[in-house]
């Protein structure tokens, strides 16, 4: 399996512009991440997926954040609109069941200006 | 609160040297455990994990971890440090949500 697939790798935008961040998770696992890294906070959980269903959602800061899972391979992290304080870089991690970890991929570093 | 704490931000050890990193968790059972290692640019990549059962796990790259339930602490060390060692570590735990909640992290720099 080629890991937990997120893209972009990096987005420049503009305060106002909508930004969609997408990830395709490790086939078979049925959680799902997104996760938020800065260097104020560190690594925040965002929302979680069970079985493309969100679970927990408490930690989306604003309403301007929206994550949807569509099906079992595909998940989009949406921010409308940006602003320089979203700046950070974006995790998107997945696992299965009991007695494993979470995998995350490569992160997409998000700049707003 | 359940929490997540790693005292040390920032760690600079010799290459060759022992190495000890802190973590302690606020909870009130016994979580699963993780570290976690991020070098600059990357993602999240596992040392290792406790789950149950030896209270001493290993992981990848010559580090391991011991969990002490007196303390509420998983340390991570490694015998002998590499240069390629030096990134961000990680230690998380898994109350059962199955959602990680992290620490703060800790950056080791390696002296030559």
């Amino acid at each position: 399996d080629a890991g937990v697939i997120q893209s972009p790798r990096h987005e420049v935008t503009e305060m106002g512009q909508e930004v969609t961040l997408r990830c395709k998770p490790i086939s078979g696992h049925d959680y799902l991440f997104w996760y938020r890294q800065t260097m104020m906070r560190g690594l925040e959980l965002l929302i979680y997926f069970n079985n493309n269903v969100p679970i927990d959602d408490s930690g989306m800061p604003e309403d301007r954040f929206s994550a949807k899972m569509p099906n079992a391979s595909f998940s989009t992290l949406k921010i409308q609109p940006s602003e320089p304080r979203d700046s950070a870089v974006y995790f998107c991690a997945s696992r299965t069941g009991w007695n494993t970890e979470a995998f995350f991929g490569q992160g997409t570093r998000l700049t707003v200006v | 609160a359940q929490s997540v704490t790693q005292p040390d931000i920032h760690i600079t050890v010799s290459e060759g040297a022992s190495l000890e990193l802190r973590c302690n968790y606020s909870y009130g059972a016994t979580p699963y455990l993780f570290w976690y290692v991020q070098s600059p640019g990357q993602g999240l990549q596992l040392l290792l994990k406790y789950f149950s059962g030896d209270t001493l796990v290993q992981g990848i790259k010559g580090f391991e971890a011991e969990f002490k339930r007196s303390q509420s602490s998983f340390n991570l060390r490694k015998p002998s440090v590499h240069w390629s060692d030096a990134a961000e570590y990680f230690c998380a735990m898994d109350t059962g949500r199955r959602a990680l909640t992290f620490g703060s992290g800790t950056r080791l720099q390696v002296q030559p």
